[in-house]
């Protein structure tokens, strides 16, 4: 299957800061790439949906000037978490939807985000 | 709108039993239905799905799971369950559609698996 790879793996950063998580997509090109977030012992929840080439679709709920996406190319997608708090630490995972394998995904190892 | 409930937020089950993890589901059209594992601090794996055919899916690490569409249930079952199957299981659904946003997938809470040696 495709791996998709996540960096960094574990970051900390201050509040106020801004951190940057990138999903690549290592086997296949994916027109479209996901980013969830989960908190602890809870399920994952979809923040947007990203299109190579266009603007992100995000969900209800999710603010679009704080979690910046990226999805500069065919294997490449990013996530900023800008100005960050303490209230979006969490676990960030990213999946792709590889292209003319619209029925799978598959997921990234996962960011924890930690904002002290 | 879709969604997914694992009505267990823990299994326990001794190491060579058979284990069910419960999923029903909801959506307006046909599903199509996956069961996801993760480890601690770790991504989702695929272990299998549903798309179309045969009821009964067979997929990694020896699950497999039924689908039932008359109580819209998608259980996931192993007939011997080992100390290494602990973990979180997710159930998830996509709709079949062909329009926008039909990749994403409603996952459920998640059910911790614990197996006892």
């Amino acid at each position: 299957g495709a791996v998709v790879s996540q960096h960094p793996s574990r970051v900390i950063c201050k509040s106020g800061t801004s951190v940057k998580i990138e999903c690549r997509s290592l086997d296949f090109q994916a027109t479209t790439m996901f980013w969830y977030r989960q908190f602890p012992k809870q399920s994952l929840m979809l923040m947007a949906t990203s299109n190579e080439g266009s603007k992100a679709t995000y969900e209800q709920g999710v603010e679009k000037d704080k979690f910046l996406i990226n999805h500069a190319s065919l294997t490449l997608s990013t996530l900023t978490v800008t100005s960050a708090h303490p209230e979006d630490s969490s676990f960030y995972i990213c999946s792709v939807a590889p292209r003319d394998r619209g029925l799978e995904q598959y997921f990234g190892p996962g960011t924890r985000l930690t904002v002290t | 709108a879709q969604s997914v409930a694992q009505p267990e937020d823990q299994v326990n089950v001794a190491e060579g039993n058979p284990l069910t993890v419960k999923c029903t589901y909801s959506v307006s059209g046909n599903p199509y239905l996956f069961w996801y594992v993760q480890y601690p601090n770790r991504g989702l794996q695929f272990l299998l799905k549903y798309i179309t055919g045969d009821n009964l899916v067979k997929g990694s690490y020896g699950f497999e799971a039924e689908f039932n569409k008359s109580q819209t249930s998608f259980h996931l079952k192993k007939p011997s369950a080992l100390v290494s199957d602990s973990a979180l299981y997710f159930c998830a659904v996509r709709v079949h559609d062909s329009g926008a946003g039909s990749y994403q997938l409603t996952f459920g809470k998640g059910t911790k698996l614990s197996v006892i040696p």
